[in-house]
């Protein structure tokens, strides 16, 4: 089955500089890569996400980049605000239609 | 957009007792639910795929007899914790896959917090 790495586990940056996360994933039919910030004892918000046929997406300060074929992806957000601060996961669908999440980063905006 | 409601939030039973969990769609069919469990500061881990009218498919090493879905109408399905231990505490969350302008997504229930004491 699919399986799902992501790292750094644990970020902090100081508000207004930006934060990374990486994901790389093992199935090759994965084809929808959604990224999800989790508040404490809250459901999964998605906050952007890519399919496979696109290498790149943004949504304000928020953007996705997708390499097929070294089969990872990145999350980037800019500007950091303290309100980022969260739990942040990346999932992978396989063809099978289960998603697949990675380990998660809990990201701190230092003010 | 599509909402999936579930039922109940937080939960506290005795251990050996069983617990009913509801995820019903609201304003659309689900033919199928995920059901998934986190465990503090761990990640979601799928238990299970609920399909309407038929068997629900387990992952690897999540006991079927332990954890009983049920999917009898396209609306709700449900997942019962049966003689519960301690180690079932857990935060349980269903999720269904949507559709919107013809791309597909998910829809999450908004989770239960089940304490076995």
């Amino acid at each position: 089955g699919e399986n799902v790495e992501q790292h750094p586990s644990t970020l902090s940056v100081q508000e207004g500089d930006s934060a990374v996360i990486k994901c790389t994933y093992s199935d090759s039919a994965s084809n929808y890569f959604p990224w999800y910030k989790q508040e404490l004892g809250k459901r999964p918000q998605l906050i952007i996400d890519i399919r496979s046929n696109v290498g790149e997406k943004k949504d304000q300060r928020i953007a996705v980049t997708l390499n097929k074929t070294a089969k990872h992806f990145s999350l980037h957000i800019t500007e950091t605000q303290p309100e980022d601060s969260a739990v942040y996961f990346c999932a992978a669908k396989s063809g099978n239609e289960k998603l697949t999440f990675g380990t998660g980063t809990r990201l701190t905006i230092i003010p | 957009g599509a909402v999936v409601s579930q039922h109940p939030s937080r939960v506290i039973c005795k251990s050996g007792t069983s617990v009913k969990i509801e995820c019903r769609s609201l304003d659309f069919q689900a033919t199928t639910m995920f059901w998934y469990r986190q465990f503090p500061k761990q990640s979601l881990m799928l238990m299970a795929t609920s399909n309407e009218g038929s068997k629900a498919t387990y992952e690897q090493g999540v006991e079927k007899d332990k954890f009983l879905i049920n999917h009898a109408s396209l609306t709700l399905s449900t997942l019962t914790v049966t003689s519960a231990h301690p180690e079932d505490s857990s935060f349980y969350i269903c999720s269904a896959r949507v559709w919107d302008r013809g791309q597909g997504g998910y829809t999450f229930g908004s989770g239960t917090r089940l304490t076995v004491v």
